[in-house]
């Protein structure tokens, strides 16, 4: 398994703001995901982070607002830019082990996030 | 049609009844099949995965119908701390989440 850690847990933040989230695992996982979670909702994957190249964004999610780093195997980061209101939501990384058991997701705790 | 469909519930149980979920899902080619448990304001934590041959994990069974493309999952003797929202997860060319079934186990 994995243990996943974000940061922040969560943040308040004004209207047309940007916020980096950050997302650290503690061992290597072959793929990280970045996902939005809206009260009451299910999972609604934003995009692929991919190590050493561009994001493989959802349809729907773009890279201009939601641009995502992976510079290694173990942290990613994601950020929401020029946000709104209906930006807030519960943003959650995930980690992918592979290969025994491949597909299974570690999560991290996720940033709530509020914007005014 | 929705790519992976659940039963919204919620589902009220007193403690101790068996219960059980299904989940449906649209594309015939997907792979993997697992149930998330995801608690109130938490992350969703892998429950168990779903084999061809079912698999079983103490009060929890899985199911997988290829044929008519659902999986179940039933909980016997539910306990209070099995309260919490259970996501179907299918995996084909990417990895898709249903909205979840609500349980609540009543003492």
């Amino acid at each position: 398994s994995a243990v996943i850690s974000q940061k922040p847990s969560r943040d308040i933040c004004q209207r047309g703001t940007s916020l980096t989230i950050q997302c650290q695992v503690d061992s290597q996982v072959t793929m990280m995901f970045w996902y939005r979670q809206q009260p009451g909702q299910s999972l609604t994957l934003i995009a692929t982070a991919n190590q050493g190249s561009e994001a493989t964004y959802e349809s729907g999610f773009v890279i201009d607002k939601f641009p995502i780093s992976r510079p290694n195997l173990t942290f990613s980061t994601l950020t929401v830019s020029n946000m709104s209101p209906e930006d807030s939501s519960i943003y959650l990384c995930s980690g992918d082990m592979g290969g025994v058991g491949t597909d299974t997701q570690y999560f991290g705790p996720g940033t709530r996030l509020t914007v005014l | 049609r929705k790519e992976v469909e659940q039963d919204p519930g919620p589902f009220n149980v007193p403690e101790g009844a068996t219960v059980a979920f299904n989940c449906t899902y649209s594309n015939s080619a997907s792979q993997s099949f697992f149930w998330y448990r995801q608690d109130c304001r938490k992350e969703p934590k892998l429950l168990m995965s779903v084999y061809s041959s079912g698999n079983e994990d103490g009060r929890f069974t899985a199911q997988l119908n290829r044929a008519s493309q659902y999986i179940s999952l039933l909980i016997r003797d539910s306990k209070l701390s099995d309260s919490a929202t259970y996501l179907c997860v299918v995996s084909a060319s990417k990895i898709i989440f249903g909205s979840g079934t609500r349980l609540s186990i009543r003492p």
